[in-house]
């Protein structure tokens, strides 16, 4: 089955910097990479996503990159706010399977 | 509009017992699914309800767990004899597509 890796599982950065998440999948035949951001005690938010068609999106200050060569795929935050705070994972899907990674820990530092 | 919605959203049970959670997808979703997230962990895949298709109970990890849908709308998660390796979140997404999923708050699960 699909596995997907993701880091760092914590990072900090100063507000106003900008922050980095990868994540690497294992199954070529993933074609739909989403991205979900969890405050506590919510359930997770989809806040960008990306099909294997695309190499890069970009939504304001948040932007994902996909290479399907190397499996991989990448979330950037420009920009850091505090209320960017939260826990991110990413996720890799093909037909009705969703695989999602272990999360990362973003604490932005006003 | 609203969203999706869980119930309870705290569950404190004693070993043995059985549970229900329950899951309210946005209306007019036909995809529903289920999912586990342990402390620190990510999302497991438990099952998946598209439209009157059975379901993909792939995911389920013991016979002690259940779910079902009815009328294509509310969906149940049952785990009979609950066990201390079951305390954990239990999240409900609904879906219009195969794509977006959007989650409800969850249900914290607590076996003493």
């Amino acid at each position: 089955g699909e596995n997907v890796e993701q880091h760092p599982s914590t990072l900090s950065v100063q507000e106003g910097d900008s922050a980095v998440i990868k994540c690497t999948y294992s199954d070529s035949a993933s074609n739909y990479f989403p991205w979900y951001k969890q405050e506590l005690g919510k359930g997770p938010q989809l806040i960008i996503d990306i099909r294997s068609n695309v190499g890069e999106k970009k939504d304001q200050r948040i932007a994902v990159t996909l290479n399907k060569t190397a499996k991989h795929f990448s979330l950037h935050i420009t920009e850091t706010q505090p209320e960017d705070s939260a826990v991110y994972f990413c996720a890799a899907s093909w037909g009705n399977q969703f695989y999602f990674g272990t999360g990362t820990s973003l604490t932005v530092i006003p | 509009g609203a969203g999706v919605s869980q119930s309870p959203s705290n569950k404190v049970t004693e070993k043995g017992k059985d549970v229900e959670l329950r899951c309210d997808p946005i209306s007019g979703h036909t995809a529903l699914y289920w999912y586990r997230q342990s402390l620190g962990q990510g999302l497991e895949f438990l099952i998946y309800f598209q439209g009157n298709s059975a379901p993909d109970k792939s995911g389920l990890p013991s016979d002690r767990f259940s779910a079902e849908r009815t009328g294509g709308s509310v969906s149940t998660l049952t785990i009979q004899r609950t066990q201390q390796e079951d305390s954990a979140v239990y999240l409900c997404a609904s879906s219009q597509t195969r794509y977006e999923q959007y989650f409800g708050p969850g249900t914290r699960l607590t076996v003493t």
